[in-house]
């Protein structure tokens, strides 16, 4: 079955130092989006990629997509403290209305 | 900005109750969806409504769960005879089509607790 997995499972930085996650998956997809969640609220949307696309940028977060290994990267340069959330991975393998994510990754940005 | 906007956030139930969990998605949105979110793990693809049905449901939802979309704004989720490990985070997501291309908005979700 389709599954969103990222790495790492939790990733720890000083405040203006990028931040890099990756995120697998085993199925074709139509496309994959990366959601940041802080602790214990809701998902908020970052970015969505789709398949025929390998890169694309908004602000400071960079993701990229590569098909060809079912992989995708959300970057973070110049995190701040702010940036300290969990961040999930998810794709929809050809139906955009469900969505399967990943385990997440739990940055935590240091002053 | 349009959001998608959950109530109530926090909801602590006897176990073998009936709770209702509301949502109301964006106003010009077509697709409406429920995800869970037990603590600590991923969160997981409920069902998917659409034009009055369910357009698609995981295994999750079996018989104890049922979705309602009771006039033209709000979106709810039923669930019956409530079970401990119904505990779980309840997110409502909106989008405006099931295109490829779409995003999906998601509320604050509910935290629901059986004790």
């Amino acid at each position: 079955s389709q599954q969103g997995e990222e790495d790492p499972q939790a990733l720890s930085i000083q405040e203006g130092e990028n931040a890099t996650m990756n995120c697998s998956y085993k199925t074709s997809i139509n496309n994959l989006q990366w959601y940041r969640q802080n602790s214990g609220r809701g998902l908020v949307h970052l970015i969505l990629i789709r398949s025929n696309e390998r890169e694309k940028h908004s602000g400071r977060l960079r993701v990229t997509l590569d098909t060809s290994k079912k992989s995708s990267s959300l970057l973070i340069t110049a995190s701040r403290a702010a940036d300290t959330a969990s961040y999930f991975c998810a794709t929809d393998g050809g139906n955009a209305g469900k969505s399967t994510f990943g385990d997440g990754t739990t940055l935590t940005v240091k002053p | 900005e349009p959001e998608v906007t959950q109530t109530p956030s926090h909801q602590v139930t006897q176990m073998g109750q009936e709770v209702i969990l509301r949502c109301v998605p964006i106003s010009n949105h077509l697709y409406f969806y429920w995800y869970r979110q037990i603590l600590g793990q991923k969160v997981e693809f409920l069902v998917s409504f659409y034009n009055n049905e369910i357009s698609e449901k995981s295994e999750i939802f079996d018989d104890q769960f049922s979705v309602e979309r009771p006039d033209g704004s709000n979106f709810t989720l039923k669930i019956r005879s409530t079970k401990l490990e119904d505990s779980a985070m309840y997110f409502c997501a909106s989008s405006q089509n099931m295109a490829s291309n779409t995003e999906a908005f998601f509320g604050q979700g509910t935290r629901l607790t059986v004790v």
